[in-house]
């Protein structure tokens, strides 16, 4: 089946503690993209990834960091947690990104919880 | 810059009831694309309708249906006699190129309905 998978489900963290939340395609997409989902303010773009070894920033990627090895692995690190990105996590994919007309194809999210 | 509006925050409706999502957009290009997602309580994005800004058709899908209407920037989405498993949060999104050339989609806030039974 074809999914983006993303692990873990729910995280509780306190501040500081660095973390990764883990996301995997499994249909060579190309183009994977990670986004946060707060209340009043939708979905916003952290990073994206054009491909491997090419990663560049969203709207909002203060604080975060990305890497992309593997063309099917696009995990989301936080060096340092702080209480404000407490939210709901997001990756997707797409199959090139070079495309105005490609659908996401999205994660189950991860809801962070930083004390 | 794009930017997407969703004015309406919360909806609540009786079962039956049809419902419209309002959803105003902003772009300065010729060239974009409109989608509708869907956030059921399970919490997973569920992908439900693209349109390119060159096809003004209304669209119908059973018992949803899709108004784009360009002079008004707007891309509305109506669910005709609703029923409870339309309880969702529901996401308009704009896609343009970004100045890499890659895909970049901004999404409104949101709108929540509630079909109460």
């Amino acid at each position: 089946e074809a999914q983006v998978t993303q692990n873990p489900r729910y995280l509780i963290t306190v501040t500081g503690k660095k973390l990764t939340v883990t996301c995997s395609q499994n249909m060579n997409h190309e183009y994977m993209s990670w986004y946060r989902q707060d209340p009043g303010l939708g979905l916003r773009q952290i990073y994206y990834s054009m491909n491997v070894e090419a990663t560049d920033k969203g709207d909002v990627p203060e604080g975060y960091k990305v890497s992309r090895k593997e063309k099917r692995n696009f995990p989301l690190i936080l060096e340092s947690p702080s209480p404000n990105q407490t939210s709901l996590y997001f990756c997707a994919s797409s199959p090139t990104g070079i495309k105005g007309n490609e659908k996401l194809f999205f994660g189950s999210g991860t809801q962070l919880s930083v004390l | 810059a794009q930017k997407v509006t969703q004015a309406q925050t919360e909806i609540s409706v009786v079962e039956k009831e049809d419902v419209t999502l309002d959803c105003v957009y902003e772009t300065r290009d010729t060239t974009y694309y409109l989608f509708w997602y869907k956030q059921p309580p399970s919490g997973e994005l569920v992908f439900l309708i693209r349109r390119n800004s060159f096809d003004e058709q209304n669209e119908i899908s059973g018992r949803y249906s899709w108004n784009f209407q360009k002079s008004t920037s707007s891309f509305n989405f109506t669910i005709t006699a609703s029923q409870v498993v339309d309880s969702a949060v529901y996401f308009c999104a704009l896609s343009e190129m970004n100045s890499g050339g890659y895909q970049k989609v901004t999404f409104g806030t949101g709108t929540k309905l509630q079909v109460i039974p």
